[in-house]
Order: C-alpha cells, then structure tokens, then sequence
C-alpha cells in the first residue's frame, strides 16, 4: 500500500456539480498539502494543514473548500467549477517538527476535467 | 521573481550517460532546503533528494546528485548512468524558512528522455 493514496483518480465533472477529492497518508505525519498542478505551470500549493488545523490558504476561491478531520485524512470538496479548473490535484504529506530535509510525499494525484 | 528556474523544458540523454538538469533559485531567507522530484507518465510525484542551506558537503542518493553552488544559487541535479525508466518530468522545488510545516515553491519543470 502506497503511503499516500488518493481517490479517484479521474474524475469527471459539470460546473454544476459537487464533488469530493479524498486523500489519506499512512505515514504518521503531521502535515498535508493540496497541489493544483496545470499544463506548463509549475506546480500551485493551495492548502496546507498542520496538526488538523489549516495553517495556509494560498488565495484559492471559494469553490474550492478543503477539510482535514484528522492528521490522516484531507478532503478537497468542489463546487461550481470552473473549466480552468481543469487539472491534476496532487496530495502530499510530510513530518514537520521546524527541521531541515522532510521531504513531502506525494499520491498519485487526481485527474480532475470540468466540463 | 521566479522563486524557482528551469531553464531547460525538455533534455534528451543517451542510455548509461549522465545529465545534469539545471536550478537556480531565489531566496533572502538563510533558512532554506532544496528539493528534486521525478514525475513520470503515471503521475505520482517521487521524492529524490534534498540539500539543505547549511549543508557543506553535496547531497549524493545512489545514482542521483545534487550539484549546490550556494554563491551562484544553483542547485543542479546529476543523474549518473542513465537509464531507460528516468524518462519522466523532473521538478526542482525550495522550502524556505524554518516553519511547522513547508511552504514548497517548484519550477516548471525539465521532461527528460532518454535514448537507447
């Protein structure tokens, strides 16, 4: 089993829909990121939570809501999306006790396409 | 200003030659680690190495080697002998500061291919 695993891996939406992204780590760590990664862009942090609390909001809209219930579990919930929306969300965890070298460990990502 | 450059988009290699892939980054924190990651075709993005601001010697994993010109802020990685399953993206990304948790700055990445 991966350390970091991420349901679905495709999705498929309308821009009137709701969805859910979920992801999970079975690492033990204290740190879970959401990614936007765009064509020829270089990769977006959109949300970090530390020890269940968030802790970053990289300035994402609103149809994009984040939750974290736990230190193992981080959900992205979607609603009225956008086609520019279009992307490939990335999850990652990581041990984060203020020292150098932790690196982030990343799922296989969600391929999300907004119709 | 671009926290993170990759100047290269995409580098070919022949099979069992090295490639280095060019960073350079920009930062006023003393504080700060650097990163490599590979992404291949599946998606999943794989952790490689890391070099931190202080460390004086350069970080080495197996066939991976970071190449750290703290003055010239680069941080190019080496990949020696290469192989036909190297073929993928390659992302270079900083952390900066000491935090609780990491604030991670990539570039746009370098595709790799290589040659049989």
């Amino acid at each position: 089993e991966t350390g970091v695993t991420q349901t679905p891996r495709h999705l498929v939406m309308g821009m009137t829909n709701k969805k859910s992204l979920k992801c999970e780590q079975h690492l033990g760590h204290n740190a879970m990121y959401w990614y936007k990664q765009s064509a020829k862009k270089p990769l977006e942090l959109m949300f970090v939570y530390n020890f269940k609390e968030q802790t970053e909001n990289n300035s994402v809209p609103s149809r994009f809501s984040p939750e974290c219930p736990n230190s193992s579990h981080l959900f992205l919930h979607l609603h009225t999306l956008q086609p520019e929306d279009s992307a490939l969300y990335l999850c990652a965890s990581s041990q984060d006790s203020g020292t150098d070298g932790s690196p982030l460990h990343f799922g296989n990502g969600t391929r999300l396409t907004v119709t | 200003a671009q926290k993170i450059t990759q100047t290269q988009p995409g580098m070919f290699v022949q099979e069992k030659e090295a490639v280095t892939l060019d960073c350079t980054y920009d930062t006023s924190d003393p504080s700060y680690g650097l990163f490599w990651y590979k992404q291949p075709s599946s998606g999943e993005m794989i952790f490689l190495i890391y070099q931190g601001s202080y460390d004086q010697q350069n970080a080495t994993e197996g066939r991976y080697s970071l190449n750290f010109q703290k003055a010239r802020k680069s941080a190019n990685l080496v990949i020696s002998a290469s192989q036909l399953g190297d073929s993928a993206m390659y992302f270079c990304a900083m952390r900066e500061g000491r935090r609780g948790y990491q604030k991670v700055t990539f570039g746009t990445g370098t595709k790799l291919q290589v040659i049989p």
